[in-house]
């Protein structure tokens, strides 16, 4: 079984500013992959980023990055530069990489991300 | 351009009148997927289909039901929906069931209302 636990229900960063999202995980598989998605109130999920368990490099997309610390399982989301068009919901999510699970995503509970001109 | 589009947007039923929703992907991905999203909660897998395989997940209501008539269409079926059946319907594809770094996509979603 899976397990993301997403501890900030919400918060607040200043425009331009950096803003980290918590993630941690519990799971046995030896091998997953992490993912996070923002969801704008008009309701779409988008993704953002992706890190897998055994990739050697924190994953890196634009303005996203993901620090990965695979002995603490937590997989936060950094934000730089924030901008007004980033306020949204933000998940965290995760699947097992054996070809046996399937492509089944676990989510976390949310942060709601809101930030400030 | 969309690539995974949902249909309508916003729908209201009437409590007890079976609705269905609609979803439909440019991808041509083997892997559909409903979830049912409740208000400021995480999404939850309803069921998917990979190919014409249904897959049920085991806490999922009777009263929901899906068909996919072909790779690009698939459809949420409520027979009879009630209050709490009222949350934001999510469809995403993916291109298959292994591992790997593959996303799941989302569609802008359907947002259902019981009265």
């Amino acid at each position: 079984a899976q397990k993301i636990t997403q501890t900030q229900p919400g918060m607040f960063v200043q425009e331009k500013e950096a803003v980290t999202l918590d993630c941690t995980y519990d799971t046995s598989d030896p091998s997953y992959g992490l993912f996070w998605y923002k969801q704008p109130s008009s309701g779409e999920m988008i993704f953002l980023i992706y890190q897998g368990s055994y990739d050697q490099q924190n994953a890196t997309e634009g303005r996203y990055s993901l620090n990965f610390q695979k002995a603490r399982k937590s997989a936060n989301l950094v934000i730089s530069a924030s901008q007004l068009g980033d306020s949204a919901m933000y998940f965290c999510a995760m699947r097992p990489l054996n070809n046996n699970a399937g492509n089944m995503l676990t989510f976390g509970g949310g942060t709601r991300l809101m930030v400030k001109p | 351009d969309a690539m995974v589009i949902q249909n309508p947007r916003y729908q209201v039923t009437q409590f007890g009148k079976p609705v269905t929703l609609s979803c439909s992907q440019t991808l041509n991905h083997n892997v559909m997927y409903w979830y049912q999203q409740k208000s400021s909660q995480a999404p939850k897998l309803l069921f998917h289909y990979y190919d014409k395989d249904f897959n049920n997940e085991a806490d999922t209501p009777d009263n929901f039901q899906s068909r996919r008539p072909n790779t690009s269409f698939c459809f949420l079926d409520i027979r009879s929906p009630g209050l709490g059946d009222a949350a934001m319907y999510l469809c995403a594809t993916s291109r298959d069931l292994a591992g790997g770094n593959q996303p799941q996509h989302f569609g802008d979603g359907t947002r259902l209302s019981i009265l």
